[in-house]
């Protein structure tokens, strides 16, 4: 079955320091993939997603790059601001053939000081 | 990006109660609606789909008869849980998409409400 294994957290860092936070999957197709973002006391936004290898999705600063070989999709960002701070989950769905229904990952919980 | 609202935002009850959570889609027609659950610092749980118009459908190990859905209408999905117990205690979520869940249709993004926190007393 589809799995997506994410960085345990938290993850703290200062501001303007640079972050990754890693991901990797395991799906039976060929599946798109996503990062989603959860701010304390909300539900869930969709960050940035990539629908085939060697895509990159981007979006407010942060990029992922789709890895088939190494079946990866971390997400990375240069700059991170206290603003930042949220729980990061990477998310795979599996279509065609299959239920695009995502498959989320455990979450990376982000603290950024000042 | 559309805009999904649940009410309550949070809600406490005593044990044995039932307790209904709406979740509407407020810009856009939402043909399936699934609702989640969140344990602290843990993923999301898919407990069920629901398609309009159809019965909802359950992923394993989820009681339907203790979690009721209705697909009322094309903007509203409310869940129902029945005879609340403490273990019941849990953050819900509700996401739309505009598409019909589990066909071939390339993926619809989906829109996440921002979750009712339940508490069981």
């Amino acid at each position: 079955g589809n799995s997506v294994t994410q960085m345990e957290g938290p993850v703290t860092l200062s501001e303007e320091a640079f972050l990754t936070i890693n991901c990797t999957y395991t799906a039976t197709g060929y599946p798109s993939l996503f990062w989603y973002v959860q701010y304390p006391g909300e539900g869930l936004q969709l960050l940035l997603k990539a629908t085939k290898a060697d895509d990159k999705g981007s979006n407010k600063g942060f990029e992922a790059t789709y890895r088939k070989e190494t079946t990866s999709f971390h997400l990375e960002k240069g700059s991170v601001q206290v603003s930042d701070s949220a729980v990061y989950f990477c998310a795979l769905s599996d279509p065609p053939g299959g239920s695009y229904i995502p498959t989320f990952g455990r979450g990376t919980s982000l603290i950024v000081h000042p | 990006g559309a805009v999904v609202s649940q009410h309550p935002s949070r809600v406490i009850c005593k044990s044995g109660t039932s307790v209904k959570i709406e979740c509407r889609s407020l810009d856009f027609q939402a043909t399936t609606m699934f609702w989640y659950r969140q344990f602290p610092k843990q993923s999301l749980m898919l407990m069920a789909t629901s398609n309009e118009g159809s019965k909802a459908t359950y992923e394993q190990g989820v009681e339907k008869d203790k979690f009721l859905i209705n697909h009322a209408s094309l903007t509203l999905s409310t869940l129902t849980v029945t005879s609340a117990h403490p273990e019941d205690s849990s953050f819900y979520i509700c996401s739309a998409i505009s598409g019909r869940a589990r066909t071939n249709h390339p993926y619809n993004e989906q829109f996440f409400g921002p979750g009712t926190r339940l508490t069981v007393l």
